[in-house]
């Protein structure tokens, strides 16, 4: 079963602007990791965040989390074509288990 | 290895016909998952292994479905008698496990397009 929900579904932005992607999980975690997908093939890890972090950058992107609320959000700055991809969220929870991955937002970025 | 490997990236199959997928993790990695993926789907957990050990077989969706590991390395996913709706890619992903960290990074391979005619 999915755990992870990512909004909105689909994206489309204009070069430059900031993309921002939500995600929201339903059970407690020990992180929870955003993953990038180009042309259905092989994803790609972006980032991790621990349940005792609030937040966390890695170059233009920006992750939050609050466990309170159950959710997340990746913020993409300055965006560019090569952005253009499918984003996943996925929850981790002990060592030894399977990561939970939602649908994914689907972001195309025009120049 | 460099990263994680699969074979092969494309297979098109007949319905009824047995498929065996390949792949090969980083090396060291003691943590395999195969995940499936549906056009436009999110991963669907299939199966997980720790060493040559499945823990979690839950996401298998049925006894079609097989998969092994030897030598803590390479695994094989298996379908036997395939149907038209197996087709979907079949993602392996390998990551280390340390046990005091929760769900480590995972790394993906390519993955194996299936096609069951």
């Amino acid at each position: 079963s999915q755990q992870g929900e990512e909004d909105p579904q689909a994206l489309s932005i204009q070069e430059g602007e900031n993309a921002t992607m939500n995600c929201s999980y339903k059970t407690s975690i020990n992180n929870l990791q955003w993953y990038r997908q180009n042309s259905g093939r092989g994803l790609v890890h972006l980032i991790l965040i621990r349940s005792n972090e609030r937040e966390k950058h890695s170059g233009r992107l920006r992750v939050t989390l609050d466990t309170s609320k159950k959710s997340s959000s990746l913020l993409i700055t300055a965006s560019r074509a090569a952005d253009t991809a499918s984003y996943f969220c996925a929850t981790g929870r002990q060592a030894g288990t399977a990561l939970i991955f939602g649908k994914g937002t689907t972001l195309s970025v025009s120049s | 290895g460099a990263g994680v490997s699969q074979s092969p990236s494309n297979k098109v199959t007949e319905k009824g016909k047995d498929v065996e997928l390949r792949c090969d993790p980083i090396s060291g990695h003691t943590a395999l998952y195969w995940y499936r993926q549906s056009l436009g789907q999110g991963l669907e957990f299939l199966i997980y292994f720790q060493g040559n050990s499945a823990p979690d077989k839950s996401g298998l969706p049925s006894d079609r479905f097989s998969a092994e590991r030897t030598g803590g390395s390479v695994s094989t996913l298996t379908i036997q008698r395939t149907q038209q709706e197996d087709s979907a890619v079949y993602l392996c992903a390998s990551s280390l496990t340390v046990w005091d960290r929760g769900t480590d990074t995972q790394y993906f391979g390519p993955g194996t397009r299936l096609t069951v005619l």
